[in-house]
């Protein structure tokens, strides 16, 4: 079964800051990867997909993503962190067989101090 | 364009008593997700249904929880009887088509039982 591993449950960075969330997923074949935000006591919002096509995705509110085959990674990155980036970020995979349901990482809290 | 709408939004039972949860996809979206998520963890898929058929329930504990979407638009999750482990966030998210990687989820509603 495929699967993502988000790296620190906790990532705190100063406003203006360079944002790294970390996503590694496990798949023997290519996978459709997405990163969801969530703002409290919200549902999830798609930031960005990787659907094979470009390998460096780029999503809303500045926010961009690199598919990395040989490190099986899907880093999010922003070059400027904003306090209202603050919220929980989540990488998915979606399997591509069965039912092809998306899978979810267990979540990354982003805090932005001034 | 109004987004996935969830009712209520919050709920309080005591363990033993059933629960409903109701869902309004994004209209002409014909693929219906009910999710689970436990406090930090990532959303769990339950149940998934492309029209009024449920195509994926293998998540979802058919001992005390059922769903239905009798005319393929609106979705009602039920759980009869609520147990002290089934407090978390349930929510629903749609998409145009199984195929359509993008899912609009909604704000969710966060049970607790006591």
């Amino acid at each position: 079964a495929q699967s993502v591993t988000q790296l620190g449950s906790h990532v705190s960075v100063s406003e203006g800051a360079l944002v790294l969330l970390r996503c590694n997923y496990s798949s023997s074949v290519p996978p459709y990867l997405f990163w969801y935000v969530q703002y409290p006591n919200q549902g999830l919002q798609l930031l960005l997909k990787y659907t094979s096509a470009a390998t460096l995705v780029k999503g809303i509110n500045g926010f961009e993503a690199e598919f990395k085959k040989s490190e099986t990674s899907f880093h999010l990155t922003k070059p400027s962190a904003h306090m209202s980036d603050a919220a929980e970020y989540f990488c998915a995979v979606r399997e591509n067989t069965g039912f092809q349901k998306l899978v979810f990482g267990t979540g990354t809290r982003l805090l932005v101090s001034p | 364009e109004a987004g996935v709408v969830q009712s209520p939004r919050y709920k309080i039972i005591e363990k033993k008593q059933p629960v409903a949860f109701w869902c309004n996809p994004i209209s002409g979206h014909n693929t219906l997700y009910w999710y689970r998520q436990n406090l930090g963890q990532g959303p769990e898929l339950l149940i998934r249904y492309e029209n009024e058929e449920a195509v994926d329930d293998s998540q979802l504990p058919k001992d005390r929880f059922s769903a239905e979407r009798l005319k393929g638009v609106d979705s009602t999750l039920k759980i009869q009887p609520a147990e002290l482990g089934d407090s978390a966030v349930y929510l629903c998210a749609s998409s145009s088509g199984p195929e359509d990687n993008e899912q609009f989820f909604g704000p969710g509603t966060r049970l607790t039982v006591l």
